[in-house]
């Protein structure tokens, strides 16, 4: 079955510093997609980055990157330089092959920037 | 605007009166998905469709209907609401829901109050 686990219900940054979001996985699928999704306090969920599982180098998005090791089964979000907005709650999620058909959610990491 | 609508925003009902939340996109994507969102539980997969007129279970589909008649619209129906189905819910789409870099298109939300 597959899995995501996401250890840090919350953290706390300050602001203009850079900051790491835990995730872990587990899924026996030999290729798999890796998605980070922002929660803003209105409540839509917002895109941030994928990473696929043959993709040799780790995915950047502006401020955000992917510390993907795929032997640890981890992928990382790293926001560098925080600011105020990027207060919200952080979905790690991903995608496996065939008969899966749908995106699977960790628990979700609430991040606090304090100016 | 590429977009998925979810209404309404906002709903609160009581103990077994149905009620239907429609969601609408515009994409023409073949795969439109619903999940609801639990403090500590992550976003979790209600019902998802392939395309029209195919719809399969997710992971907590007790208590919930959908219908897939047009490629636009997923409504998702609650014949009869319980308490525990308060929750926020989220449609989503993406292009055909069988690759593994598809990322998932979510709407606004709606937060759902059952009393």
């Amino acid at each position: 079955a597959q899995k995501i686990t996401q250890t840090q219900p919350g953290m706390f940054v300050q602001e203009k510093e850079a900051v790491t979001l835990d995730c872990t996985y587990d899924t026996s699928d030999q290729s798999y997609g890796l998605f980070w999704y922002k929660q803003p306090s209105s409540g839509e969920m917002i895109f941030l980055i994928y990473q696929g599982s043959y993709d040799e180098q780790n995915a950047t998005e502006g401020r955000y990157s992917l510390n993907f090791q795929k032997a640890r089964k981890s992928a990382n979000l790293v926001i560098s330089a925080s600011q105020l907005g990027d207060s919200a709650m952080y979905f790690c999620a991903m995608r496996g092959r065939g008969a899966t058909n749908k995106l699977i959610f960790g628990t979700g990491t609430l991040l606090a920037v304090q100016p | 605007e590429a977009q998925v609508t979810q209404n309404p925003r906002y709903l609160i009902t009581v103990t077994g009166k149905k009620l239907t939340v429609t969601c609408s996109q515009n994409m023409n994507h073949e795969y439109m998905s619903w999940y609801r969102q639990d403090p500590g539980l992550g976003l979790r997969q209600i019902y998802y469709s392939m395309n029209v007129e195919v719809t399969d279970k997710g992971d907590v589909p007790e208590g919930y209907k959908v219908s897939r008649k047009e490629k636009r619209n997923f409504p998702l129906i609650l014949e009869s609401p319980s308490p525990n189905q308060t929750s926020l819910y989220f449609c989503a789409s993406s292009t055909h829901g069988q690759a593994t870099n598809e990322k998932l298109l979510f709407g606004s939300g709606t937060q759902l109050s059952v009393l």
